[in-house]
Protein backbone atom coordinates (compact mmCIF):
# COMPACT_ATOMS: atom_id res chain seq x y z
CA UNK A 1 0.00 0.00 0.00
CA UNK A 2 1.10 3.14 -0.21
CA UNK A 3 3.38 4.93 2.47
CA UNK A 4 3.77 8.31 3.87
CA UNK A 5 4.01 11.26 0.91
CA UNK A 6 5.43 14.47 1.31
CA UNK A 7 5.94 17.29 -1.53
CA UNK A 8 7.76 19.15 -2.69
CA UNK A 9 10.67 16.97 -2.06
CA UNK A 10 12.94 20.14 -2.77
CA UNK A 11 12.69 23.23 -1.82
CA UNK A 12 14.80 25.98 -2.44
CA UNK A 13 13.60 29.68 -0.84
CA UNK A 14 14.92 32.75 -0.68
CA UNK A 15 15.34 34.04 2.69
CA UNK A 16 12.30 36.10 3.76
CA UNK A 17 10.40 33.74 1.83
CA UNK A 18 7.32 32.15 3.19
CA UNK A 19 7.13 28.50 2.57
CA UNK A 20 4.20 25.54 2.76
CA UNK A 21 5.42 21.35 2.93
CA UNK A 22 3.03 19.12 2.85
CA UNK A 23 2.64 15.60 4.36
CA UNK A 24 0.12 12.92 2.63
CA UNK A 25 -0.10 10.29 5.71
CA UNK A 26 -0.95 6.99 5.39
CA UNK A 27 -4.82 6.56 4.77
CA UNK A 28 -6.74 6.09 8.17
CA UNK A 29 -3.47 7.17 10.33
CA UNK A 30 -4.58 9.08 12.96
CA UNK A 31 -1.39 10.69 14.40
CA UNK A 32 0.92 12.76 12.64
CA UNK A 33 4.56 14.19 13.22
CA UNK A 34 6.89 16.76 12.17
CA UNK A 35 10.74 16.59 12.56
CA UNK A 36 13.33 18.68 11.50
CA UNK A 37 16.77 17.01 10.77
CA UNK A 38 19.89 18.82 10.05
CA UNK A 39 22.48 17.69 8.13
CA UNK A 40 24.22 15.27 9.80
CA UNK A 41 22.01 15.11 12.95
CA UNK A 42 18.66 13.11 14.32
CA UNK A 43 15.31 14.67 13.68
CA UNK A 44 14.13 16.20 15.76
CA UNK A 45 10.46 16.80 17.11
CA UNK A 46 8.22 19.62 16.21
CA UNK A 47 4.69 18.73 16.51
CA UNK A 48 2.19 16.42 16.63
CA UNK A 49 -1.63 16.16 15.76
CA UNK A 50 -4.04 13.14 16.77
CA UNK A 51 -6.76 13.66 13.90
CA UNK A 52 -7.14 17.17 13.34
CA UNK A 53 -5.74 18.14 17.04
CA UNK A 54 -2.65 19.41 17.47
CA UNK A 55 -1.66 18.22 20.59
CA UNK A 56 1.94 19.20 20.82
CA UNK A 57 3.83 21.76 19.40
CA UNK A 58 6.58 22.49 21.93
CA UNK A 59 8.95 21.48 19.03
CA UNK A 60 8.80 24.48 16.95
CA UNK A 61 11.44 26.43 17.60
CA UNK A 62 9.68 30.10 16.86
CA UNK A 63 6.49 31.24 15.97
CA UNK A 64 7.43 31.28 12.26
CA UNK A 65 6.64 27.91 12.48
CA UNK A 66 2.62 27.12 11.72
CA UNK A 67 1.24 23.62 10.92
CA UNK A 68 -2.15 22.94 10.39
CA UNK A 69 -4.29 19.36 9.67
CA UNK A 70 -7.73 20.77 9.74
CA UNK A 71 -9.19 17.96 8.16
CA UNK A 72 -7.43 15.09 10.16
CA UNK A 73 -5.77 13.77 7.16
CA UNK A 74 -3.12 15.71 5.16
CA UNK A 75 -1.11 18.24 7.14
CA UNK A 76 1.09 21.48 6.27
CA UNK A 77 4.21 22.94 7.49
CA UNK A 78 4.17 26.58 6.90
CA UNK A 79 7.47 28.19 7.34
CA UNK A 80 6.94 32.08 7.42
CA UNK A 81 9.75 34.84 6.14
CA UNK A 82 12.63 31.91 6.46
CA UNK A 83 15.95 31.94 7.31
CA UNK A 84 19.09 30.67 6.80
CA UNK A 85 19.18 28.14 9.88
CA UNK A 86 15.31 26.87 9.11
CA UNK A 87 17.78 25.08 6.02
CA UNK A 88 17.23 21.36 7.30
CA UNK A 89 15.01 18.12 6.13
CA UNK A 90 11.93 18.33 7.09
CA UNK A 91 9.91 14.82 7.55
CA UNK A 92 6.59 13.94 8.19
CA UNK A 93 5.92 10.59 9.43
CA UNK A 94 2.32 8.85 10.50
CA UNK A 95 1.10 6.46 13.08
CA UNK A 96 -2.17 4.08 12.95
CA UNK A 97 -3.26 4.57 16.62
CA UNK A 98 -2.26 6.94 19.38
CA UNK A 99 0.03 4.09 21.19
CA UNK A 100 3.56 4.74 22.17
CA UNK A 101 4.94 1.51 20.89
CA UNK A 102 2.92 1.66 17.21
CA UNK A 103 5.59 2.24 14.65
CA UNK A 104 5.83 6.01 12.96
CA UNK A 105 5.92 5.53 9.22
CA UNK A 106 8.17 8.10 7.77
CA UNK A 107 7.87 9.69 4.54
CA UNK A 108 11.14 10.63 2.25
CA UNK A 109 11.09 14.34 3.70
CA UNK A 110 11.40 17.62 1.92
CA UNK A 111 14.81 19.20 1.51
CA UNK A 112 14.47 22.76 2.28
CA UNK A 113 17.91 25.40 1.28
CA UNK A 114 17.19 28.85 2.19
CA UNK A 115 19.47 31.43 0.72
CA UNK B 1 14.83 15.68 29.55
CA UNK B 2 15.16 12.39 27.32
CA UNK B 3 17.94 12.06 25.50
CA UNK B 4 19.72 9.34 23.17
CA UNK B 5 23.71 8.99 23.06
CA UNK B 6 24.77 6.71 20.43
CA UNK B 7 28.50 5.73 18.85
CA UNK B 8 29.84 8.11 16.44
CA UNK B 9 30.64 7.29 12.77
CA UNK B 10 31.56 6.39 10.13
CA UNK B 11 31.91 2.78 10.99
CA UNK B 12 33.64 0.21 8.17
CA UNK B 13 33.19 -2.94 8.61
CA UNK B 14 34.70 -5.63 5.99
CA UNK B 15 31.80 -8.09 4.76
CA UNK B 16 30.70 -11.40 7.10
CA UNK B 17 32.12 -9.01 10.47
CA UNK B 18 30.18 -8.92 13.46
CA UNK B 19 28.43 -5.63 13.85
CA UNK B 20 27.74 -3.37 17.25
CA UNK B 21 26.55 -0.34 17.45
CA UNK B 22 26.20 0.88 20.96
CA UNK B 23 23.29 3.33 21.91
CA UNK B 24 22.32 4.43 25.48
CA UNK B 25 19.48 6.71 26.84
CA UNK B 26 18.34 9.02 29.59
CA UNK B 27 14.57 8.96 30.27
CA UNK B 28 12.07 9.91 33.07
CA UNK B 29 10.20 6.89 32.68
CA UNK B 30 9.76 3.55 31.01
CA UNK B 31 10.15 4.40 27.56
CA UNK B 32 9.93 2.49 24.22
CA UNK B 33 13.09 1.83 22.15
CA UNK B 34 13.95 1.79 18.77
CA UNK B 35 16.55 1.22 16.12
CA UNK B 36 15.60 3.07 12.50
CA UNK B 37 17.38 2.47 9.47
CA UNK B 38 18.10 5.10 6.28
CA UNK B 39 19.42 3.45 3.50
CA UNK B 40 21.09 5.76 0.97
CA UNK B 41 18.38 7.70 -1.06
CA UNK B 42 15.30 6.60 1.27
CA UNK B 43 13.74 7.81 3.96
CA UNK B 44 13.69 6.65 8.05
CA UNK B 45 12.48 2.85 8.31
CA UNK B 46 11.53 0.79 11.36
CA UNK B 47 14.34 -1.97 12.14
CA UNK B 48 13.21 -3.21 15.12
CA UNK B 49 12.10 -2.15 18.31
CA UNK B 50 11.46 -2.77 22.06
CA UNK B 51 8.94 -2.00 24.71
CA UNK B 52 10.14 -3.23 28.03
CA UNK B 53 12.93 -4.38 30.09
CA UNK B 54 14.99 -7.20 28.59
CA UNK B 55 12.75 -7.30 25.35
CA UNK B 56 14.77 -8.47 22.55
CA UNK B 57 13.88 -6.59 19.16
CA UNK B 58 14.95 -8.37 16.00
CA UNK B 59 14.85 -8.10 12.61
CA UNK B 60 16.92 -9.03 8.83
CA UNK B 61 19.42 -10.31 11.63
CA UNK B 62 20.02 -7.60 13.29
CA UNK B 63 18.54 -7.70 17.12
CA UNK B 64 18.77 -5.24 20.35
CA UNK B 65 17.99 -6.08 23.98
CA UNK B 66 16.44 -3.30 26.10
CA UNK B 67 19.06 -3.48 29.46
CA UNK B 68 17.25 -1.10 31.79
CA UNK B 69 19.93 -1.46 34.45
CA UNK B 70 22.68 -0.03 31.62
CA UNK B 71 20.09 2.09 30.03
CA UNK B 72 21.18 0.70 26.67
CA UNK B 73 20.08 -1.20 23.85
CA UNK B 74 23.08 -1.93 22.00
CA UNK B 75 22.74 -3.06 17.86
CA UNK B 76 24.24 -6.26 16.92
CA UNK B 77 24.30 -8.34 13.52
CA UNK B 78 26.64 -11.19 13.61
CA UNK B 79 27.35 -11.14 9.68
CA UNK B 80 27.03 -7.54 7.91
CA UNK B 81 26.64 -7.36 4.30
CA UNK B 82 27.47 -4.41 1.93
CA UNK B 83 23.68 -4.09 1.22
CA UNK B 84 23.43 -3.21 5.03
CA UNK B 85 25.43 0.01 4.81
CA UNK B 86 23.53 2.90 6.07
CA UNK B 87 22.96 5.46 8.85
CA UNK B 88 21.13 3.57 11.88
CA UNK B 89 19.22 5.70 14.41
CA UNK B 90 18.48 4.91 18.00
CA UNK B 91 15.32 6.75 19.40
CA UNK B 92 13.21 6.32 22.45
CA UNK B 93 9.50 7.10 22.93
CA UNK B 94 7.80 8.08 26.27
CA UNK B 95 5.34 5.76 27.63
CA UNK B 96 1.72 7.22 26.99
CA UNK B 97 1.96 10.93 28.50
CA UNK B 98 -0.97 12.99 26.58
CA UNK B 99 1.48 14.23 24.25
CA UNK B 100 1.77 11.79 21.52
CA UNK B 101 5.11 10.17 22.41
CA UNK B 102 7.45 11.43 20.19
CA UNK B 103 10.66 9.93 18.94
CA UNK B 104 13.40 11.39 20.52
CA UNK B 105 16.88 10.32 18.04
CA UNK B 106 20.41 9.90 18.11
CA UNK B 107 23.07 11.69 15.84
CA UNK B 108 23.04 8.22 13.63
CA UNK B 109 25.54 6.11 13.13
CA UNK B 110 27.11 5.68 9.35
CA UNK B 111 28.01 2.20 8.53
CA UNK B 112 29.90 0.93 5.36
CA UNK B 113 30.47 -2.65 4.84
CA UNK B 114 33.04 -3.34 1.88
CA UNK B 115 33.68 -6.46 0.29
Amino acid sequence: GAGVSQSPRYKVAKRGQDVALRCDPISGHVSLFWYQQALGQGPEFLTYFQNEAQLDKSGLPSDRFFAERPEGSVSTLKIQRTQQEDSAVYLCASRRTGISTDTQYFGPGTRLTVL
Amino acid sequence: GDSVTQMEGPVTLSEEAFLTINCTYTATGYPSLFWYVQYPGEGLQLLLKATKADDKGSNKGFEATYRKETTSFHLEKGSVQVSDSAVYFCALSEGDTGGGNKLTFGTGTQLKVEL
